[in-house]
This record gives C-alpha cells, structure tokens and sequence, in this order.
C-alpha cells in the first residue's frame, strides 16, 4: 500500500511562472489536507478537501492560490505568478473520514518550491 | 487562540538522556494532540497521539504527559538514541467537521549526542 506521493520533490519556477503540486492520496483515502512549510517555521494549514469539494480552505492565501481534487486523479495546488515569498516546502496529507482514535493522516513527503 | 506554542527552539542531549520538549495551547476545544516527527527532506510522521482524558501516554521510549488544567503537553523521549535526532512538531486539532486540520507549534530541532 503506497504512502502518500506528491511530486514533484522539487520544482524551481522564475518570478511570475505557474506552480503546480500534485498529490495522490492513500489507497482508500478520501480525504486530502494540503500544508505549507516555510524555513524553519512549523506546518501551516492551508485547504482541506474531499473529492469534487473544497470543505476548508481558511488558510489559503485569497490571490493567486487555488486547490482542487477531482473525481479522479490527484489532488492539485496551484500556485499562479509566483513570487520569492512562495518559496516553501508544500506537504498533502491524507486520510480517510475521521473516527476518533482509529484512524490519523499521513503526510507525503513534500514539493520544495524555490522561486528564483 | 488557534495557537499552539512549543518550546525549546532546539535541544541537544547526550546519548542515553531524557529530552524533553513541551507545548501549551490556549482552545479549549482542542481534543486530540499527536507529536510528529520530522527527519530533512521527509514528510512529518505520527509519533504518538493523545487525548485529553488521559494524563499519561507511553508508547516504547516516548512518553506523552498531559495536563489539562494547565493547558500543556509534553513528550518525553527517554534513554535518547543518535537516530531520535530529528525536528519534532507538537499540534492540536478540535473535533470540528471531523478533521485532521491541525495547528502545528513551531517545532523543536533535537540532537542527540553519541
């Protein structure tokens, strides 16, 4: 069973040029949180989804970001005219609906995003 | 409100020592509190978790303590190995819409020593 897998591990864009992260979720899971992660700073909540629907997304920056998870196929973070301050490792975690104490989130193991 | 603090910044023990990093946390309405541990260039990974009807959580060498009156946490990490060093992040959710949206304190950078 493959653990969570976002790509790409990196990803270098220039001033002004479109990100995109993408993230597949465990087999089974349908629920996909995506965080960010500036230089040494703690994980920041950005967007929760559920397949077709966005159910949180109070961290999201209100310009030039955007998520989505289709019906099928990954999860995406888009990032448009991205500037030095986006620069940040971007993590999805995913689980499936919450029972309490069965289940957790596992997290991918991250896009560092570099803006040069 | 939603914040969770977490202190020290760093910490270097020697081989075989307790470490010990704690978080405070202000939402009452925070119910579940895991500790992740995060090695460079890796995604964080569930270390332990615990919630607040219990004081006390051990699993192996590391040991959760609750206090709920306090509004504190902390984990201990007893007989520290070399291969415990590692950033460790201490975070809280609420049982609003079922979730895992978690809010992460800073996070501690431990060295252990060999």
């Amino acid at each position: 069973n493959a653990g969570v897998m976002q790509n790409p591990r990196h990803l270098v864009r220039r001033r002004g040029q479109e990100a995109r992260l993408r993230c597949s979720p465990m087999k089974g899971h349908s629920h996909v949180y995506w965080y960010r992660q500036l230089p040494e700073e703690g994980l920041k909540f950005m967007v929760y989804l559920q397949k077709e629907n966005i159910i949180d997304e109070s961290g999201m920056p209100k310009e030039r970001f955007s998520a989505e998870f289709p019906k099928e196929g990954p999860s995406i973070l888009r990032i448009q005219q991205v500037v030095r301050g986006d620069s940040a490792a971007y993590f999805c975690a995913s689980s499936p609906p919450k029972i309490q104490g069965k289940t957790e989130a596992f997290f991918g193991q991250g896009t560092r995003l570099t803006v040069v | 409100q939603q914040q969770v603090k977490q202190s020290p910044q760093s910490l270097i023990v020697q081989k075989g020592g307790i470490s010990i990093i704690n978080c405070a946390y202000e939402n009452t309405a925070f119910d579940y509190f895991p500790w992740y541990q995060q090695f460079p260039g890796k995604g964080p990974a569930l270390l332990i978790a615990i919630r607040p009807d219990v004081s006390e959580k051990k699993e192996g060498r590391f040991t959760i303590s609750f206090n709920k009156s306090a509004k504190q946490f902390s984990l201990h990490i007893m007989d520290s190995q070399p291969g415990d060093s590692a950033t460790y992040f201490c975070a809280a959710s609420s049982p609003t819409s079922g979730t895992y949206k978690y809010i992460f304190g800073t996070g501690t950078r431990l060295k252990v020593l060999a």
